[in-house]
């Protein structure tokens, strides 16, 4: 079935940075698809931005291109994101998010972490 | 950008009763629609995609219908653990967006 576990939320000052990370477990995490996710307070939830199975396929929301990047380690079933130049509005809950399945992204995710909160705030 | 409208945004049923859950999108999206249910502190867990197709492990009682614009989640009868909020999401075009949400809470 499989397990997501993000991690490296916290509160950073704007214009700050933080890493994230989602280590997966239970499958076989090189032949997935990945994505990452957000809901902000009051918000709907927001996809951000997706990876291929070999990094070389990448894309981003304009809301945080030029800002986040996403990689992932394949050696140590893990996926990331970058985030730089944060903003109060880049305040969220971020989650990462399997593809469902196969070499070309379905876009609609079939496992998810429990996410991890990142705060922005002076 | 697809505007996903969920409706009610809260629904107050019994143990045992059918539940619709309503999901319009602002633009067609053909049958690109998942809808995915969340309790709080764990991890939202996709139910149907496709519109119509359970994800594996889903009992039988959650089914989803439509195309084009309006789509509907239905739970046939409900069961403690299904009391949770469920949001549909259209990946039928770009960005990618989600509805709002509809609660449903224990009468």
């Amino acid at each position: 079935e499989g397990h997501l576990v993000e991690s490296g939320g916290g509160l950073v000052h704007p214009g700050g940075s933080l890493r994230l990370s989602c280590a997966a477990s239970g499958f076989t995490f090189s032949t997935y698809v990945m994505n990452w996710l957000r809901q902000a307070p009051g918000k709907d939830l927001e996809w951000i931005s997706y990876i291929s199975t070999d990094s070389t396929t990448i894309s981003y929301a304009d809301s945080v291109k030029g800002r986040f990047t996403i990689s992932r380690d394949n050696a140590k079933n893990s996926l990331y994101l970058q985030t730089s130049s944060l903003r109060d509005d880049d305040t969220a809950v971020y989650y990462c998010a399997r593809d469902f399945g196969g070499l070309a992204p379905n876009w609609f995710f079939d496992l998810w972490g429990r996410g991890t909160l990142v705060t922005v705030s002076s | 950008e697809n505007v996903l409208t969920q409706s009610p945004g809260t629904l107050s049923l019994s143990l045992g009763e059918r539940a619709t859950l309503s999901c319009r999108t602002s633009q067609a999206v053909n049958k690109y629609l998942a809808w995915y249910q969340r309790k709080p502190g764990q991890a939202p867990r996709l139910l149907i995609y496709g519109a119509s197709n359970r994800a594996t492990g889903i009992p039988d009682r959650f089914s989803g219908s439509g195309s084009g614009t309006d789509f509907t989640l239905t739970i046939s009868r409900l069961e403690p653990e299904d009391f949770a909020v469920y949001h549909c999401h259209q990946y039928g075009g770009s960005p990618l967006t989600f509805g709002g949400g509809t609660k449903v809470e224990i009468k």
